[in-house]
């Protein structure tokens, strides 16, 4: 059974760009979460959706940021125009319901120049 | 809003010793479960605790659940240098996890 997938690993942009980030959970997990760190900090909650639906999005910043888990396909973590600040590793983790155990993904590690 | 505290924030300890990191609540949790994060890797679970009071072991990790389910203890002996890294407690309350921000654990040889 494959593990949490993401894609891409690493990941450059120049300031203003855009960012898409991918997340496929494992099979038979609808439930998808996804969180930020910054070096030497810890986990930040950003968003918690299961297919089709955004549950909890009180951890994302109301601009630039948004996030999708379509009925097929990987979800997506998008950051719009992004800036220096937006420069850290971006953890995906799935669950088979909630309150069960997280299984994280490698993580997207975004670079801003 | 539900906020989980973890101290120390840095453990350094030689290798062989003893350590405890700890995990405080603000609110009642339904559970609480413990993840180790390796330098430059991702976040793995390690165990669930659901009873008040609820005892895990792990080879030397052991693990406890307090009586009112507002804390919780990690508890590593003879420490390793394979223990390095971050350890982080996640309390659930309703649906959602919580993450505390970590213990950061370095060993001496």
């Amino acid at each position: 059974n494959a593990g949490v997938m993401q894609n891409p690993r690493h990941l450059v942009r120049r300031r203003g760009q855009e960012a898409r980030l991918r997340c496929s959970p494992m099979k038979g997990h609808s439930h998808v979460y996804w969180y930020r760190q910054l070096p030497e900090e810890g986990l930040k909650f950003m968003v918690y959706l299961q297919k089709e639906n955004i549950i909890d999005e009180s951890g994302m910043p109301k601009e630039r940021f948004s996030a999708e888990f379509p009925k097929e396909g990987p979800s997506i973590l998008r950051i719009q125009q992004v800036v220096r600040g937006d420069s850290a590793a971006y953890f995906c983790a799935s669950s088979p319901s909630s309150a069960y155990e997280q299984y994280f993904g490698p993580g997207t590690r975004l670079t801003v120049t | 809003g539900q906020q989980v505290m973890q101290i120390p924030q840095y453990q350094h300890v030689q290798e062989g010793e003893d350590f405890t990191t700890y995990c405080n609540s603000s609110t009642t949790l339904s559970n609480i479960q413990w993840y180790k994060q390796r330098p430059g890797g991702h976040p793995v679970f390690l165990i669930q605790l659901v009873k008040s009071g609820e005892v895990k072991k792990q080879k030397r990790l052991t693990f406890q659940f307090g009586e009112a389910k507002k804390n919780s203890s990690l508890h590593i002996t003879a420490t390793q240098t394979t223990d390095v890294g971050t350890y982080f407690c996640a309390g659930v309350a309703d649906y959602k996890l919580s993450f505390g921000a970590g213990t950061t654990v370095t060993v001496r040889a």
